[in-house]
């Protein structure tokens, strides 16, 4: 069975420009959560997608965005990015509440 | 605020003996934990989790326990192996429909095990 996949690694962005992340869940999986990790914050919840609809929302500016697809994919964009967007983006998928969440290898991206 | 905390940055064992990771909430309506190992610039890996129903849980190696009258959890490994050497984060839930899947994490303990 696969993993949690996401896309890509590595992304390299200029302050102002915008960034899409992409995830794609476990087979089976319906819930898809995003994550934030710096040095700084520690890990820090984005948001959660689960039927193509967001269920719950960290405390992030409206600059971060996603949505999911029929078949479960998520996606995130962060716009008008900025140098304190550089992290690691992580995706993790579940069964819903009370499940065990597993993560992608992480989307890195640095904004210059 | 922070609701989950882990007060130790590091921790060092020698291989063979028992790591102890302790992890403490301060929302009670947290009810499912997890344990999550890390290494730098990947995704955290799934180790083990347990519900507020139960105080404790084992797989292999990896023992988790809670006691929900102190808001305390930890992990223990035994035998700690260098192996084990990551970046160790404690994580919490509340399992409504409502709440989702979000998982609040605690700041990590950075565990080596040494030869």
């Amino acid at each position: 069975k696969a993993g949690v996949t996401q896309t890509p690694r590595y992304l390299i962005k200029t302050r102002g420009q915008q960034v899409t992340l992409s995830c794609s869940p476990i087979s089976g999986h319906r819930s898809v959560s995003w994550y934030q990790q710096t040095p700084g914050q520690g890990l820090q919840f984005l948001f959660e997608y689960f039927s193509e609809t967001q269920r719950n929302k960290g405390n992030f500016p409206g600059r971060f965005s996603g949505r999911q697809f029929s078949n479960s994919r998520s996606e995130m964009n962060v716009s008008t990015l900025e140098l304190g967007d550089s992290a690691l983006y992580l995706c993790a998928s579940s069964n819903g509440p009370g499940t065990e969440a597993f993560f992608g290898q992480g989307t890195r991206l640095t904004v210059v | 605020d922070q609701q989950v905390k882990q007060n130790s940055p590091s921790l060092s064992v020698q291989e063979g003996r028992i790591s102890i990771l302790n992890c403490d909430y301060t929302n009670s309506m947290f009810d499912y934990f997890l344990w999550y190992k890390k290494y730098p610039a990947e995704g955290p890996t799934f180790l083990i989790s347990i519900s507020s129903i139960k105080d404790k849980n084992e797989d292999g190696r990896f023992t988790v326990f809670l006691n929900k009258s102190a808001k305390h959890l930890s992990l223990h490994i035994v035998p700690s192996q260098p192996g084990d050497s990551a970046v160790y984060f404690c994580a919490a839930s509340v399992t409504q429909e409502t709440s989702g899947s979000r998982l609040t994490f605690g700041e990590g303990t950075q565990l080596t095990v040494n030869p």
